[in-house]
C-alpha cells in the first residue's frame, strides 16, 4: 500500500450532470472519511465509514450527495444535478480503529469544477 | 463548521528564521493535531498532541496546548523553502469516535 489513492484526480462538469468520486484508503484501515475544501478554507467534514456502515453524515450533505462503500473497502461520493456551488477539492481520508494514533491518512482529493 | 481558527492567516520569513503558528478552538478535545498541506495537495499529519499533555516536540516543530485557554500554538524552528504550506490544526472531541473538525489555516511562505 502506498497510501490513500483518489480518482479522478480533476473532473470538469457541467451543470446539472452527476459525478461520482472513487477513493481507496490503506487496505488496514477501516475508517474512511470525506471532506470538502475550498479556496483558502480548511477541510470540512462530509461523511464518514467504520468499515461499510456509514456512521455520520455533515448537514452539509444535501440530498444530491450520496456516499458508498459497499464491502468496507474503496468508497465512492456521487453528486447528482451539480451546481457551481459545488465547485471544490474533496478529499478521502482514513485510519485504523483503535489503537493510540489518531491521524488520518489523506489522499491527493480530486479537484471538481462545475461550469 | 470549522472549531479551530489559526492566526495568522498569513505568515512570511526568512529561510533560517521560527515560525510560530497559533490555534484556537472552542469545545472541550481530547487531542488536537496539526497537518499540512502542499498546494492542491493533500494533507498530511505531522503531529498529535493530547489533552493531558502541554508540549510536544518531533523534530524541528514543537506543539503547545494550553486547555484552559482552549490554544494551541506550532512551531516551527530554522525554517526551510520546503516548508512553505499551509498548516491547519485539527480537533478531536472523542479519540476518534467523532470526525475531526479542521480550522482555516495558517499560510506559511518561507523565502529562500
Amino acid at each position: 500500500d502506498t497510501g490513500v489513492s483518489q480518482d479522478p484526480r480533476h473532473k470538469i462538469t457541467k451543470r446539472g450532470q452527476n459525478v461520482t468520486f472513487r477513493c481507496d484508503p490503506i487496505s488496514e484501515h477501516n475508517r474512511l472519511y470525506w471532506y470538502r475544501q475550498t479556496l483558502g478554507q480548511g477541510p470540512e467534514f462530509l461523511t464518514y465509514f467504520q468499515n461499510e456502515a456509514q456512521l455520520e453524515k455533515s448537514r452539509l450533505l444535501s440530498d444530491r450527495f450520496s456516499a458508498e462503500r459497499p464491502k468496507g473497502s474503496f468508497s465512492t461520493l456521487e453528486i447528482q444535478r451539480t451546481e457551481q456551488g459545488d465547485s471544490a477539492m474533496y478529499l478521502c481520508a482514513s485510519r485504523t480503529d483503535g489503537g493510540r494514533s489518531y491521524g488520518y491518512t489523506f489522499g491527493s482529493g480530486t479537484r471538481l469544477t462545475v461550469v | 463548521s470549522q472549531q479551530g481558527e489559526e492566526d495568522p492567516q498569513a505568515l512570511s520569513i526568512q529561510e533560517g528564521e521560527n515560525a510560530t503558528m497559533n490555534c484556537s478552538y472552542k469545545t472541550s478535545i481530547n487531542n488536537l493535531q496539526w497537518y499540512r498541506q502542499n498546494s492542491g495537495r493533500g494533507l498530511v499529519h505531522l503531529i498529535l498532541i493530547r489533552s493531558n499533555e502541554r508540549e510536544k516536540h518531533s523534530g524541528r516543530l514543537r506543539v503547545t496546548l494550553d486547555t484552559s485557554k482552549k490554544s494551541s500554538s506550532l512551531l516551527i524552528t530554522a525554517s526551510r523553502a520546503a516548508d512553505t504550506a499551509s498548516y491547519f490544526c485539527a480537533t478531536d472531541r472523542n479519540s476518534g469516535n467523532t470526525p475531526l473538525v479542521f480550522g482555516k489555516g495558517t499560510r506559511l511562505s518561507v523565502i529562500a
